[in-house]
């Protein structure tokens, strides 16, 4: 699976939109971006995942390049809440490619009042 | 639904002792996935298991082992238990059939070697 590169930490105003870069330069074409966030002290939660269209979910949007190197996470009204380690995770998606997520170290964004 | 639940949520072993860790998939979930994390680290992939054997396995010692049951719960095994297995290990379920989905994960098991 292709590497991604992404800030280490972010800051965010309350009810301002969050909008957290990852950089996956050398992504194959079979693969997905998949984005996950992990609050302190609880196991990993699900985003939102893509190919190459925009998608968007009750959670969160995400914007994938043209190229496809890079793509944005958007937080459209952050809260405290949604104060965490943010992961994107490059990988294949097939029954073959079994389910291995290559976490990295992610971006902390902390959501201010 | 319960989702993925863990056990214990807390455990103190001695170095050199053997552990493990229980892991009960979410409902119509048949593969199992465990995940080390360090503190202060992503999560690291142990290996993965499904129709009962390990299909895929991270780079980590034989020391690390598991199994799953027939109804699809899995358990995790840490042999001769060194300070650096200290961890987060975290369980993560998903359907077999459905690998472009979401992984869940369960809250984990906080392993303390002293």
């Amino acid at each position: 699976d292709a590497k991604t590169t992404q800030p280490t930490s972010m800051d965010c105003a309350e009810g301002r939109a969050a909008n957290l870069p990852c950089n996956h330069s050398t992504i194959s074409g079979n693969e997905y971006v998949y984005w996950y966030r992990q609050i302190h002290s609880q196991g990993p939660q699900y985003i939102i995942h893509g190919l190459k269209n925009n998608e968007t979910n009750e959670m969160a949007s995400l914007i994938i390049t043209e190229d496809r190197k890079s793509s944005t996470l958007i937080l459209p009204h952050a809260t405290l809440r949604d104060t965490a380690v943010y992961y994107c995770i490059v990988r294949v998606a097939s029954s073959n490619s079994g389910y291995a997520l290559n976490f990295g170290k992610g971006t902390s964004l902390l959501v201010t009042p | 639904d319960a989702g993925v639940t863990q056990s214990p949520t807390h455990l103190i072993k001695t170095r050199g002792q053997q552990v493990t860790l229980r892991c009960s998939p979410k409902s119509g979930h048949d593969t199992v996935s465990w995940y080390q994390q360090a503190l202060g680290q992503g999560p690291q992939f142990i290996f993965q298991y499904y129709e009962e054997e390990e299909r895929q396995r991270g780079n980590f010692p034989d020391r690390f082992s598991g199994h799953q049951f027939p109804n699809y719960s899995s358990e995790l095994n840490v042999n001769a238990l060194l300070l650096g297995d200290s961890a987060l290990y975290l369980c993560a379920s998903s359907g077999r059939r459905e690998m472009n989905t979401e992984a869940f994960f369960g809250q984990g098991t906080r392993l303390t070697v002293v």
